[in-house]
């Protein structure tokens, strides 16, 4: 079985500072890992993924993840907040590559104070 | 870059009707999906689909959906028989042999 739970439904940070979403994750097996952004009425985009390469990921719009096997999370960060960063972050776990289902955390929604 | 199509963006319906949403996925994928996200909460599995048939699906997936792919191109879910609780965002995924995983921007089904 596989799960994600992402700590803080709502984070805020102010225009300029360090962002950082957290997600832990649970797999019975070597987990391949993904950050998903989603803004209002629109659907997901693909922001990075971790498949078992390199720990640190960087993603786009300046986004990166670190996957910690010891603590088993996948936190995502972004060193300077952007006004158009505000948004929900999913972070999503899939055990193994081809057929495999993505879960889904309940995701964090973003906002940035000016 | 390639994309996941889905059809219609948004749709309306009454309560006891019976919806096909639709997707193409992209051209060389080999594994299909359904995810469905109520209003403000997560994104749920719904059923993933291989070589024709069901490979997985959830306690969600009851016997009021269906999923088809009717010709080379198209998957679709059918909801027989809608309910309120069916109103939610729709989305389809396709995959190809590795990691690549792609989502359509999804259709908002609304039941009224």
């Amino acid at each position: 079985a596989q799960s994600v739970t992402q700590l803080g439904s709502h984070v805020s940070v102010s225009e300029g500072a360090l962002v950082l979403l957290r997600c832990n994750y649970s797999s019975s097996v070597p987990p391949y890992l993904f950050w998903y952004v989603q803004y209002p009425n629109q659907g997901l985009q693909l922001l990075l993924k971790y498949t078992s390469a390199a720990t640190l990921v960087k993603g786009i719009n300046g986004f990166e993840a670190e996957f910690k096997k010891s603590e088993t999370s996948f936190h995502l960060t972004k060193p300077s907040a952007h006004m158009s960063d505000a948004a929900e972050y999913f972070c999503a776990v899939r055990s193994g590559s081809g057929n495999e289902k993505l879960t889904f955390g309940t995701g964090t929604r973003l906002t940035i104070i000016p | 870059e390639p994309e996941v199509t889905q059809t219609p963006s948004h749709q309306v319906t009454q309560m006891g009707q019976e919806v096909i949403l639709r997707c193409v996925p992209i051209s060389n994928h080999l594994y299909f999906y359904w995810y469905r996200q109520i209003l403000g909460q997560k994104v749920e599995f719904l059923v993933s689909f291989y070589n024709n048939e069901i490979s997985e699906k959830s306690e969600i997936f009851d016997d009021q959906f269906s999923v088809e792919r009717p010709d080379g191109s198209n998957f679709t879910l059918k909801i027989r028989s809608t309910k309120l609780e069916d109103s939610a965002m729709y989305f389809c995924a396709s995959s190809g042999a590795y990691y690549g995983y792609t989502f359509g921007s999804g259709t908002r089904l609304t039941v009224v």
